[in-house]
């Protein structure tokens, strides 16, 4: 059984451009939530979707924006990348109602 | 706003040194504590919950407590693969049912030399 898939793994940009990051959830969830970590830091949550929609929202500009697909999988999408959005960027997912979160391992994200 | 303190930031110990690693909260409505460990260039595992004060949860050579105002993670006889970033995060009441977002502390990077 496969967990928590993310693309691509490691990705460079440059100041300005946009970027759209992958996650299949675990088989059997359908919530799928993203966060960022930046390096020494704990994860800080982005946002949650459930059922296509986003169910909450973290301290993030609108500049990082969302998706999820009938089939579960979910893409984040980053407009406008500043030198400060580097970082490592999770994807988790959750059945209905589950409470443990389970993380893929994460795109590295540099802007340069 | 819901806070979460680790500390110490870092910890090294010697192979079989027990010790405990701490993390402070407040929060209006604890749903659950939560740690996790993370392995360089891995995401967070899963290793615990716990959710009202009193509560403890072993795993090998972990055990997890929980207090009114934090939490602790015993280390008992580590080896060198205990080395990771562990994590501790909450989950409250606050926004509704939420089953997703958690409010992680910084970590604590813990280094266990043969």
């Amino acid at each position: 059984d496969a967990g928590v898939t993310q693309s691509p793994t490691h990705l460079i940009k440059t100041r300005g451009q946009q970027v759209t990051l992958r996650c299949s959830p675990k088989s059997g969830h359908d919530t799928v939530s993203w966060y960022q970590q930046a390096l020494g830091q704990g994860p800080q949550f982005i946002f949650q979707y459930y059922e296509e929609e986003e169910r909450q929202r973290g301290n993030f500009p609108d500049r990082f924006s969302g998706h999820q697909f009938p089939n579960y999988s979910s893409e984040l999408n980053v407009n406008a990348l500043l030198l400060g959005d580097s970082a490592l960027y999770l994807c988790a997912s959750s059945p209905t109602g589950g409470e443990k979160l389970f993380f893929g391992s994460g795109t590295q994200l540099s802007v340069l | 706003e819901d806070q979460v303190t680790q500390s110490p930031e870092a910890l090294r110990l010697q192979e079989g040194e027990s010790s405990s690693l701490n993390c402070s909260y407040t929060v209006s409505g604890l749903r659950g504590l939560f740690w996790y460990r993370q392995d360089p260039g891995k995401g967070p595992e899963f290793l615990f919950t716990l959710y009202s004060a009193g509560e403890e949860k072993e795993k090998e050579r972990l055990k997890a407590t929980l207090t009114k105002k934090e939490s602790f993670l015993h280390i008992t006889a580590p080896k060198p693969e205990d080395s990771a970033t562990y994590l501790c995060a909450v989950r409250t009441n606050a926004g509704g049912t939420s089953y997703g977002k958690l409010t992680f502390g910084q970590g604590t990077i813990l280094t266990v030399h043969p």
